[in-house]
């Protein structure tokens, strides 16, 4: 059984710059979050996928976006880099739709973007 | 009313000692209360889940303590060892919910 996988693990990018992050889900999960976690805070809701389509966003602009493909694979779009999206990004994958609410998330190790 | 706020924000125990994590919410909607254990670079993992229909779970050395009156929970980790240094999180959601509300971490340190 594989974990949730992330890539890139570090990348630096400019202001105003576009970032896509990607995210493999655990055999088997068919649901997928992204998640943001800046430095000494705890993870912050971005959206969910289930079914290829948007299902729950949190506080987060419309410059964040996402997809998730066929095989539950996901990723997670950034446009208009601001230096305030510095952060680590969780993705998280899990079955069925509330996952958080019923069952456990399954966290990949993040990816870690600075904006300079 | 959509907050977890999580203390202290880091902690020192003694190897052997009882490390205790405090968290308080405000939505009575919550209904399953996760902790999470987060190593350097690595992503939160399940340590431990609460619903409000008891007041306490343990799982090994880990338990969680739940007061609905007071919408408060917490975790003790018994005889804490070097190896329980990490980040923990609390988090909470309500059913039906897509997402967990996290509080903002405790750095735990355990000195040998």
């Amino acid at each position: 059984e594989t974990g949730v996988t992330q890539s890139p693990t570090h990348l630096i990018k400019t202001r105003g710059q576009q970032v896509t992050l990607r995210c493999s889900s655990q055999s088997g999960h068919n649901t997928v979050s992204w998640y943001q976690q800046a430095l000494g805070q705890g993870p912050q809701f971005i959206f969910q996928y289930y079914r290829e389509e948007e299902n729950g966003r949190g506080n987060f602009p419309p410059r964040f976006s996402g997809l998730q493909f066929p095989n539950y694979s996901s990723e997670l779009n950034v446009n208009a880099l601001e230096l305030d999206d510095s952060a680590l990004y969780l993705c998280a994958s899990s079955l069925g739709l509330a996952g958080g609410a019923t069952g456990e998330l399954f966290f990949g190790e993040g990816s870690r973007l600075t904006v300079l | 009313q959509q907050q977890v706020k999580q203390s202290p924000q880091s902690l020192i125990v003694q190897k052997g000692g009882i490390s205790i994590i405090n968290c308080a919410y405000e939505n009575t909607a919550f209904d399953y209360f996760p902790w999470y254990q987060q190593f350097p670079g690595k992503g939160p993992a399940l340590l431990i889940a609460i619903r409000p229909d008891v007041s306490e779970k343990k799982e090994g050395r880990f338990t969680i303590s739940f007061n609905k009156s007071a919408k408060q929970f917490s975790l003790h980790i018994m005889d804490s060892q070097p190896g329980d240094s990490a980040t923990y999180f609390c988090a909470a959601s309500r059913r039906g919910a897509q997402k967990l509300v996290f509080g903002q971490g405790t750095r735990l340190t355990i000195n040998p």
